[in-house]
């Protein structure tokens, strides 16, 4: 059974803070995504990354930072945390040359006060 | 900038009701589109990866049609049950490293 697996279901830090979102997958899959989810405005792409120590911005990556340093492994990093990022966080992993289809982790909803 | 969209945005349908939704997308530079459900407390999970166009794809009472020239494909789900509630999410594939563009999604509701 495939497998994506996020650090926490639910975290609330302080404006300021540094906040590390973890990102495991054990389907050897090149790909990695970072999404947040807010309402009305669907899933948004933060960052992704095609290979170690690769990475891309999508089309929010201001605020946030990515780590790759293992196959398995994405991290999202809040380098200082604001109330605008309070959202869903979303990881999500693909298979290059398949049909591209992403497996998705289970979320982080993440506050920030 | 490459648009997805959705529609309705809602949907609240009685038990036993067919129903479908809409996702329109970029008819140029298409490789796939995705369609997802996504039920509350869970991960999204893939329905259908739909490549052609006048692809067919059917899951159980769930089945989706494809037209790229227009831009455009159809969720339909017959007999709905209330197991079906969920967010029905679309996905633009370009062909671009894998990333995939969603549309906002569609909210359905099934009353017993």
């Amino acid at each position: 059974d495939v497998k994506v697996t996020q650090s926490s279901r639910y975290l609330v830090k302080r404006t300021g803070e540094k906040v590390f979102l973890e990102c495991v997958q054990d389907m050897d899959h090149e790909n990695m995504f970072w999404y947040r989810q807010d309402p009305g405005l669907g899933l948004r792409l933060i960052y992704f990354s095609y290979d170690v120590k690769m990475k891309e911005k999508g089309d929010i990556p201001e605020g946030y930072s990515v780590s790759r340093e293992k196959k398995e492994r994405f991290s999202l990093i809040l380098e200082s945390a604001s109330t605008n990022q309070t959202s869903m966080y979303l990881c999500a992993s693909s298979y290059t040359g398949g049909d591209g289809e992403q497996y998705f982790g289970p979320g982080t909803r993440l506050t920030v006060t | 900038i490459l648009n997805v969209e959705q529609s309705p945005q809602s949907l609240h349908v009685q038990e036993g009701d067919s129903t479908n939704f809409t996702c329109s997308f970029p008819s140029s530079n298409f490789y796939a589109l995705h369609w997802y459900r996504w039920e509350t407390a869970k991960s999204p999970e893939a329905l259908f990866v739909m490549t052609l166009n006048g692809d067919e794809k059917k899951k159980g009472r769930i089945s989706a049609t494809l037209n790229t020239k227009e831009g455009y494909s159809y969720l339909y789900i017959k007999g709905s049950q209330p197991e079906d509630s969920a967010t029905y999410l679309c996905a633009f594939d370009g062909g671009s490293q894998g990333n995939l563009i969603f549309g906002k999604g569609t909210k359905l509701s099934v009353k017993p």
